[in-house]
């Protein structure tokens, strides 16, 4: 096991059609994060999990975002009806039994909404 | 609400040169730090972790010290090299909270 993996890469789509994303954490991390960046900015928190269950979703998570992590394993995030607002980088992290471990975050996938 | 700033936005240095980045956050209430490196493109690259009883991590040519009181960490690069150039950016951890608040970064170019 080699790091976190997210994928695909790159996606690109045309407006109002639904992606999905999916990372899979180091396999020991219980925890899992989705964030988006967008050029020239911070990353933004979205969501996370404990296991499988989603503990904290921020305001900038609308009601057409939602995240999954069934089997408290890999996770996927979908978004529908895309805008081209939703243009940014989504990125992955998992860490292990809290935050004093630190985070460890994949390559990411950059959404381009056309 | 935990904010967190960098300074400078960017910096552009002749290699070999010795250099400070420095983070500065709203609420001195946090559980711990870190420094992640960002190539364009790519995903965050962790650099150092500071929990909060600490006072800095050295790993290599990179030094990051923590002062919780005044809010603010630092991250010292020893030495630059053209491939040092990348976006640097600080995150915080708030107590009980499980989620990093991010800076924006500083974009650093080294020139050979």
């Amino acid at each position: 096991d080699t790091g976190v993996s997210q994928d695909p890469r790159h996606k690109i789509t045309k407006r109002g059609q639904n992606v999905t994303f999916r990372c899979d954490p180091i396999s020991e991390h219980n925890r899992l994060y989705w964030y988006r960046q967008t050029l020239g900015q911070g990353p933004e928190f979205l969501t996370y999990f404990q296991n499988e269950a989603q503990l904290e979703k921020s305001r900038l998570l609308s009601d057409r975002f939602s995240a999954e992590r069934p089997k408290g394993s890999f996770s996927t995030l979908e978004i529908q009806r895309t805008e081209q607002g939703d243009s940014a980088m989504y990125l992955c992290a998992s860490s292990q039994s809290g935050a004093s471990e630190g985070y460890t975050f994949g390559s990411g996938t950059r959404l381009t909404v056309v | 609400k935990q904010e967190v700033t960098q300074i400078p936005a960017a910096l552009s240095v002749p290699e070999g040169e010795n250099l400070v980045l420095n983070c500065s956050f709203t609420d001195s209430a946090i559980y711990n730090l870190q420094w992640f490196r960002q190539d364009p493109g790519k995903g965050l690259t962790s650099l150092l972790l500071i929990q909060s009883s600490q006072r800095e991590q050295t790993s290599g040519r990179l030094n990051a010290s923590l002062d919780k009181s005044s809010g603010r960490s630092t991250l010292y690069i020893a030495a630059s090299q053209p491939g040092d150039s990348a976006t640097y950016l600080c995150a915080v951890i708030r107590n009980y909270g499980q989620n990093f608040v991010f800076g924006p970064g500083t974009r650093l170019s080294v020139l050979p």
